[in-house]
């Protein structure tokens, strides 16, 4: 049973247009989220976090946004550019508990000149 | 400085051989990962260490997978009697520490592909 559920396995959107990217969980210990980004033939790099403390982090033009009563966050990338074409991976830990993040299967976003 | 390091980049192996995959993580980094991503799947956990504590295998899928990590640093994750299934990416990342909001640093991986 997949705990972190990325629903779009690819996203398209114009340069300068606003990406938004889901991420649904349904363990309600998770109290970490983290965003990565991976580049083929790279492994991925690490985007932005939230805690459950906060419903917003923004760092440039990245801001993740977390719902913690609908169990959902998403990362909203404004404006988009083309070299943000890449593979998007949510995961989700519990601080205390397991140590071992939970990712989803990501989403691969395009972005178009 | 050096980010964390995986070879071989590829590997090609025939079913029923044993293959070694290597890592070097982030120089001071305690906490080591291993990862491994299957065509179309996200990142399924194998296993980790942290420090000198007993790692936790919770992730590993038979006990044709094993690992270990020498002097605190380079760890190697072996693969007996590889089968067609365990072709995929193997990714190691590694981080300051256990805590929820370290961020892992991933290698480029290795991809595993078995005839």
């Amino acid at each position: 049973d997949q705990q972190v559920k990325q629903n779009s396995p690819s996203l398209s959107v114009q340069e300068g247009r606003i990406s938004i990217l889901n991420c649904d969980y349904t363990n309600s210990m998770f109290d970490y989220f983290l965003w990565y980004k991976k580049y083929p033939a790279e492994g991925p790099t690490f985007l932005i976090s939230i805690s459950s403390i906060k419903d917003k982090n923004e760092d440039g033009r990245f801001t993740v946004f977390l719902n913690k009563s609908a169990k959902h966050l998403s990362l909203h990338i404004v404006p988009s550019q083309p070299g943000d074409s890449a593979v998007y991976f949510c995961a989700a830990s519990e601080d205390g508990g397991s140590y071992i993040p939970t990712f989803g299967r990501g989403t691969s976003l395009i972005v178009h000149p | 400085g050096a980010g964390v390091s995986q070879s071989p980049s590829n590997k090609v192996t025939e079913k029923g051989k044993d293959v070694e995959l290597r890592c070097d993580p982030i120089s001071g980094h305690t906490a080591l990962y291993w990862y491994r991503q299957s065509l179309g799947q996200g990142l399924e956990f194998l296993i980790y260490f942290q420090g000198n504590s007993a790692p936790d295998k919770s992730g590993l899928p038979s006990d044709r997978f094993s690992a270990e990590r020498t002097g605190g640093s380079v760890s190697t994750l072996t693969i007996q009697r590889t089968q067609q299934e365990d072709s995929a990416v193997y990714l190691c990342a590694s981080s300051p520490g256990l805590a929820a909001y370290n961020e892992q640093f991933f290698g480029p991986g290795t991809r595993l592909t078995v005839l």
